[in-house]
């Protein structure tokens, strides 16, 4: 198993462009979630989702929209970018059936916005 | 313009020594209080986590408490040893792992 996995690793934007962030998990696992985390901080939540088809709002949900089309992949959407979303993207998913599993985290993305 | 992060608060503890690091939450309907560690550079890494209806879990070096009452959470880390410096974070679930929120993080250093 590849476990969870992120792309891309780094990317640089200026002000006002988009992009997608792709996550992807083979464990099967049905929650998956998005998390931002800023310098000398803690994580926060961003979106996450229960299911295929299905997404909510976490802490920080603002600027950004998710999409769940697939069991296995999350995409993370900024569709104008600003430099307060300059921030390490990290992706995590979890097997709902196994209440005290581990949450799965991806490598983290760096996402710079100039 | 660059944005101003908070500071992590510090432990420091000596190699061998047992180390205790603290949180507070906040939501009283949590149903679980997990520990994460992350080093540098990489995402978080699970330690373990306990459920809301008890007071103490045990794992490897590892003891969680829980005080539902004045609604604090800590690890206790026995023999710490190096590799165990890391920023430290809590968190807390609803719905059985459906939303995951994180506290605050607290950096341990371990002297040698």
């Amino acid at each position: 198993n590849a476990g969870v996995t992120q792309t891309p690793k780094f990317r640089v934007l200026k002000t006002g462009q988009s992009m997608t962030l792709l996550c992807a998990q083979d464990m099967n696992h049905e929650y998956m979630y998005w998390y931002r985390q800023d310098p000398g901080m803690g994580l926060r939540l961003i979106h996450y989702s229960v299911g295929e088809g299905t997404t909510a709002k976490g802490e920080v949900p603002d600027g950004y929209n998710v999409s769940r089309l697939k069991k296995q992949n999350f995409l993370l959407g900024l569709e104008s970018a600003a430099p307060s979303q300059t921030s390490v993207y990290f992706c995590a998913s979890h097997h709902r059936r196994l209440s005290t599993d581990t949450q799965y985290f991806g490598p983290g993305t760096r996402l710079t916005v100039l | 313009g660059e944005s101003v992060g908070l500071h992590l608060p510090t432990l420091s503890v000596q190699e061998g020594d047992n180390s205790i690091i603290n949180c507070a939450y906040s939501n009283s309907a949590s149903d679980y209080f997990i520990w994460y560690k992350q080093e540098s550079g990489k995402g978080p890494q699970f330690i373990i986590d306990i459920r809301s209806n008890m007071d103490k879990r045990q794992g490897q070096r590892v003891t969680v408490l829980l005080n539902k009452t004045v609604k604090h959470l800590s690890l206790q880390i026995a023999a710490t040893q190096p590799g165990d410096s890391a920023v430290y974070f809590c968190a807390e679930t609803t719905g059985g792992y459906q939303k995951v929120t994180f506290g605050t993080g607290t950096k341990l250093q371990v002297i040698p």
